[in-house]
């Protein structure tokens, strides 16, 4: 167990649709990054938040939007969504920056009908 | 742009062998962080080790070893003893003082009983 907590597990939704993705991160984390797995690929980075604040931006698109709130878990809001939105959704934690060790949540399955 | 090579898709030891994944990456920047992740097909992502760019002495974390030739941009990881347990796909990453994440497209290792 990672100690990140990513829900919901599953997603299922149409295209055109909006959803949104949380994450609670390890008890003392001030980092949560966001990463998209699509089917049998590496991971992408999509973004970085430190204590609240946007810290790296990566390949997100702009239907793609996150925050991280004054408790430090983070939603990623997915919108107008399209059949290649369709992956697994990773959230991360770590204490500070880019030399720690990250910590992965379990993911979200977002399937697109 | 930073980029992470995989070039071996797929792999196959023989239980209680060595084997060792490649991986190589391209910067133009002098400190930066790699790293060794396990994807299981639980799809959870398990750290493995971690180098820091600035330390020559390579990382060893029981039997998973790297030799990271920093000169050549080389991060290989080697696995001692191959165990039923290490199969899975495995990611090299690339990480630097800014916050971005690079992965690598993977590379699945079969262990053979």
């Amino acid at each position: 167990d990672s100690g990140v907590t990513q829900t919901p597990k599953h997603l299922i939704t149409a295209t055109g649709q909006r959803v949104t993705l949380r994450c609670s991160p390890r008890s003392g984390d001030l980092s949560v990054y966001w990463y998209q797995q699509s089917l049998d690929q590496g991971l992408q980075f999509l973004i970085q938040y430190y204590n609240g604040e946007e810290r790296a931006k990566g390949n997100i698109l702009e239907r793609f939007s996150a925050q991280q709130f004054p408790d430090l878990h983070s939603e990623l809001n997915l919108s107008s969504l399209e059949l290649g939105d369709s992956a697994l959704y990773f959230c991360a934690s770590s204490v500070q920056g880019a030399n720690q060790p990250q910590h992965f949540g379990d993911g979200t399955r977002l399937s697109i009908l | 742009a930073q980029t992470v090579t995989q070039s071996q898709p797929e792999m196959s030891v023989q239980e209680a062998e060595t084997v060792t994944l490649s991986c190589t990456y391209d910067t133009s920047e002098s400190d930066y962080y790699l790293f060794w992740y396990k994807q299981p097909p639980s799809r959870q992502m398990i750290l493995v080790i971690r180098q820091e760019a600035y330390k020559q002495q390579n990382a060893t974390e029981n039997r998973f070893s790297v030799n990271f030739q920093k000169a050549a941009k080389s991060f290989s990881l080697k696995i001692s003893d191959s165990q039923l347990g290490d199969a899975a796909m495995y990611f090299c990453a690339y990480s630097n003082n800014f916050n971005k994440f690079y992965f690598g497209s993977g590379t699945k290792l079969n262990v053979k009983p």
